[in-house]
């Protein structure tokens, strides 16, 4: 299995663009998580889904973050507009019902200038 | 806010010691688990202790939990130089068992 991929791995954009981040989680996996990392603010949990429907979005920071799952196999967050402080690290976990691991993707890293 | 606190942020040793590092909580928790990070990764599962559980071993790996006092530790004996990473407690809660809060993090260096 090639773990969960997640895609770019690196962006730089301009404030005020938008920004699409993509997650294929593992095959199986019915739980799917967005998490964004910090110096400041280490891990932070920004959405998860169950069965590609969202449960709990009370992480996304403000209006301008949206995360989608329109199938099993793929997912986004999209930030528009994009602003300086929405740096960091964003990560894709995605775990399986009855199973408590999660499996990380290597995550995309995003500067907004 | 951050359900886990590392202590402490950094410890550096020599290759060959043991590194222990401790997570405290703040509420119940139905598991606590420990993931590792190397520089640029994602984060990979290390371990997961349920909330029934005292101690649990792994390999070179260690984990106790005290319930009582809200508080997990880490053992890694007989270090290496590859086990240089960032390590970090999460929690899962009673009410939420798939929803894991992380801490802030070790980052653990171990010198050759």
């Amino acid at each position: 299995d090639a773990g969960v991929i997640q895609s770019p791995r690196h962006e730089v954009t301009e404030m005020g663009q938008e920004v699409t981040l993509r997650c294929k989680p593992i095959s199986g996996h019915d739980y799917l998580f967005w998490y964004r990392q910090t110096m400041m603010r280490g891990l932070e949990l920004l959405i998860y889904f169950n069965n590609n429907v969202p449960i709990d979005d009370s992480g996304m920071p403000e209006d301008r973050f949206s995360a989608k799952m329109p199938n099993a196999s793929f997912s986004t967050l999209k930030i528009q507009p994009s602003e300086p402080r929405d740096s960091a690290v964003y990560f894709c976990a995605s775990i399986a019902w009855g199973n408590g691991e999660l499996f990380f993707g290597e995550g995309s890293r995003l500067t907004v200038l | 806010s951050q359900q886990g606190e590392e202590d402490p942020q950094a410890l550096s040793i020599q290759e060959g010691e043991n590194a222990t590092m401790n997570c405290s909580y703040k509420t119940s928790i139905n598991n606590l688990q420990w993931y590792r990070q190397n520089s640029g990764r994602g984060l990979v599962h290390l371990i997961l202790i349920r909330s029934n559980e005292r101690e649990k071993h792994s390999g070179r790996l260690r984990v106790t939990l005290d319930t009582s006092k809200k508080s997990s530790s880490l053992l890694i004996t007989a270090s290496r130089a590859a086990d240089t990473a960032s390590y970090f407690c999460a929690t899962a809660t009673s009410g939420s068992a798939r929803q894991l809060t992380f801490g802030s993090g070790t980052q653990l260096t171990v010198l050759p």
